[in-house]
């Protein structure tokens, strides 16, 4: 499996401000994508991650909102902009790697917490 | 995206009791489910993972049956252990893309 890094691992963020959250991954990957799992709840895809390509965002996410850069295979950024209450969240890497038949493997997440 | 539903959201079992923790897709087209284990401050963790040309697949204590006629899959935990204690998550994949699409979840506590 793949080795995913997320960090940070938590942040405690202004109302209005933004965080970008990096994802490391140990080896190249074929899909990168981010999951938002708001409190007590299961895991809602806000998008894939394109290498050298727009992301592809699923329906309620929005590309001002969450920009998302993929440079190469192994890395990816996801900024949440303009922070409110309701972006306290986590937020979640996950990628399929090469030679492990699609499956998709996760980071610890980062916990945000917005003021 | 998919919708992917859980019966059961809390489940109490006895140690080393078998659980079952149950989630109906509504995609017919998905072809690929995954069962996921989330214990509290970690990213979700691979469990056992399921084809639709099978409908059981065995690992080491779980087991995962696969019904496409009703599209249902269940996660079975035999001799279940305190360290089972967990929300478990299943996730489902379609051929038409890359995309995998999450169930509500399921808390698993066991009772020493």
């Amino acid at each position: 499996s793949a080795v995913i890094s997320q960090k940070p691992s938590r942040d405690i963020c202004q109302r209005g401000t933004s965080l970008t959250i990096q994802c490391q991954v140990d080896s190249q990957v074929t899909m990168m994508f981010w999951y938002r799992q708001q409190p007590g709840q299961s895991l809602t895809l806000i998008a894939t991650a394109n290498q050298g390509s727009e992301a592809t965002y699923e329906s309620g996410f929005v590309i001002d909102k969450f920009p998302i850069s993929r440079p190469n295979l192994t890395f990816s950024t996801l900024t949440v902009s303009n922070l409110s209450p309701e972006d306290s969240s986590i937020y979640l890497c996950s990628v399929t790697a090469r030679g492990t038949n699609e499956k998709l493997f996760f980071g610890s997440g980062t916990q945000l917490s917005v003021l | 995206g998919e919708s992917v539903g859980l019966h059961l959201p809390t489940l109490s079992v006895q140690e080393g009791d078998n659980s079952i923790i149950n989630c109906a897709y509504s995609n017919s087209a998905s072809d690929y489910f995954i069962w996921y284990k989330q214990e509290s401050g970690k990213g979700p963790q691979f469990i056992i993972d399921i084809r639709s040309n099978m409908d059981k697949r065995q690992g080491q204590r779980v087991t995962v049956l696969l019904n496409k006629t009703v599209k249902h899959l269940s996660l079975q935990i035999a001799a279940t252990q305190p360290g089972d204690s967990a929300v478990y998550f299943c996730a489902e994949n379609s051929n038409t893309g890359n995309q995998f699409y999450f169930g509500t979840g399921t808390s698993l506590t066991v009772i020493p």
